[in-house]
């Protein structure tokens, strides 16, 4: 089904560990964007992307990595997680210009 | 500093009654400005977009929003609450209107009563 796909849904893991985010779209647009969801802060840019090979910081970037090799993907890797990294983390795309955001369903990260 | 303040944290209505959210932003310029509501354990879906012209928006399930430019808002309203409703709404700010650089307020919660 076309869309944005967000994977896993939901992860506990442990202080230390990496982690990696999963976010696949089927649209082919050229922007993608990693947010973080935290209580009292609604949405958060951590990176995101004008196109593949593309990316830039965003508010909040420390303790993140990103990369895209394909349109299609973004993937969000925390080298060494930390417990002020849990949160729900939504990737979002867009073909850019005026054009509104799209958003997946969102994966709850848990970090011990 | 840029920022978009939604002053209330949580609001309850009953179903039935009108509905006003608040949405202030700070910014120099008039960006493009946006209303998403997230159901609970769901994404963002996009309720309408302001981009120029008529200040008063249309957007999906009857909601509409009003740019004031002398007041730096952009407040959603809906005439009749239904229970659905009930969600978190977020106001947005694309401060290059370029797509690439939203700012989303604290989120209002909204709470239907039957």
């Amino acid at each position: 089904d076309a869309g944005i796909t967000q994977s896993p849904r939901y992860k506990i893991t442990e202080t230390g560990r990496q982690v990696t985010l999963m976010c696949h779209q089927t649209w082919s647009h050229s922007y993608m964007f990693w947010y973080r969801q935290d209580l009292g802060h609604g949405l958060r840019l951590i990176y995101y992307s004008a196109a593949a090979d593309i990316t830039d910081k965003g508010e909040v970037p420390d303790g993140y990595v990103v990369s895209r090799s394909k349109t299609e993907n973004f993937p969000l890797t925390l080298e060494s997680a930390t417990r002020s990294q849990t949160s729900v983390y939504f990737c979002a795309s867009s073909s850019g210009g005026a054009n509104e955001q799209f958003f997946g369903p969102g994966t709850r990260l848990t970090v011990l | 500093a840029q920022s978009v303040t939604q002053p209330d944290i949580h609001i309850t209505v009953s179903e039935g009654a009108s509905l006003e959210l608040r949405c202030n932003y700070s910014y120099g310029a008039t960006p493009y400005l946006f209303w998403y509501v997230q159901s609970p354990g769901q994404g963002l879906q996009l309720l309408l977009k302001y981009f120029s012209g008529d200040t008063l928006v249309q957007g999906i399930k009857g909601f509409e929003a009003e740019f004031k430019r002398s007041q730096s808002s952009f407040n959603l309203r809906k005439p009749s609450v239904h229970w659905s409703d009930a969600a978190e709404y977020f106001c947005a700010v694309d401060l290059d209107n370029y797509g690439q650089n939203f700012v989303f307020g604290p989120g209002t919660r909204l709470s239907v009563l039957p």
